[in-house]
């Protein structure tokens, strides 16, 4: 049974800081996985889909990486916004398979503050 | 991207009584759409698949009875919480890819159940 696990659980920076938030999985036979926001109380976004071919996905100034062979996902915040305070949530199909049915981590609450 | 609303927003209901809830892909057909359950301060659990015209398949632990999943069309799937209890407060969620491109899961914006 795939298991996802983020650290840490929370983050607190200051405006302009870059920061790493930390994505473990069990099951490295995973098909992609994928990283989300979201704010309180609302549905999630999807930020970055990375496929188990590939080792970076950026978008602006986010980048993850991912690496199968240790079960672990990185994604990276550059000068980090108070704008970007939210929960960031990792997930992962079943391994073996591309399917949509996700396992999530516990997910890791960041706060940007001025 | 792709665009999954849900219907209503928020509900509150009394204990007893039943709650359906909209999923539907605006810009695109999905097949298949997934619900999640969400409690406070917890992360994203799956309840169940749900497969157009056919029968959802559901999690171990999901009462099948209890959270009945009809998913008629190709873009709206709705789940209905049967004989609600407090326990059954939680942020409903779906989701959806768009058949043929990558397994991207696009989410909708829940559905706050509060059971009184």
């Amino acid at each position: 049974k795939q298991e996802v696990t983020q650290i840490p659980a929370a983050l607190s920076v200051p405006e302009g800081e870059n920061l790493v938030l930390n994505c473990s999985f069990t099951d490295s036979a995973i098909y992609n996985l994928q990283w989300f926001r979201q704010d309180p109380g609302k549905g999630l976004t999807s930020l970055l889909l990375i496929q188990s071919s590939q080792r970076e996905q950026t978008s602006g100034r986010l980048n993850a990486s991912l690496d199968k062979s240790s079960g672990r996902s990185t994604l990276y915040i550059a000068a980090s916004q108070p704008g970007d305070s939210a929960t960031y949530l990792c997930a992962v199909p079943p391994g073996g398979t591309s399917y949509g049915k996700l396992t999530f981590g516990q997910g890791t609450i960041l706060t940007v503050h001025p | 991207g792709a665009v999954v609303s849900q219907h209503p927003s928020w509900v509150i209901c009394k204990s007893g009584t039943s709650v359906k809830i909209e999923c539907r892909s605006l810009d695109f057909q999905a097949t298949t759409m997934f619900w999640y359950r969400q409690f406070p301060k917890q992360s994203l659990m799956l309840m169940a698949t749900s497969n157009e015209g056919s029968k959802a398949t559901y999690e171990q632990g999901v009462e099948k009875d209890k959270f009945l999943i009809n998913h008629a069309s190709l873009t709206l799937s709705t789940l209905t919480v049967t004989s609600a209890h407090p326990e059954d407060s939680s942020f409903y969620i779906c989701s959806a890819n768009i058949p043929g491109q990558s397994y991207e899961q696009y989410f909708g914006p829940g559905t706050r159940l509060t059971v009184t």
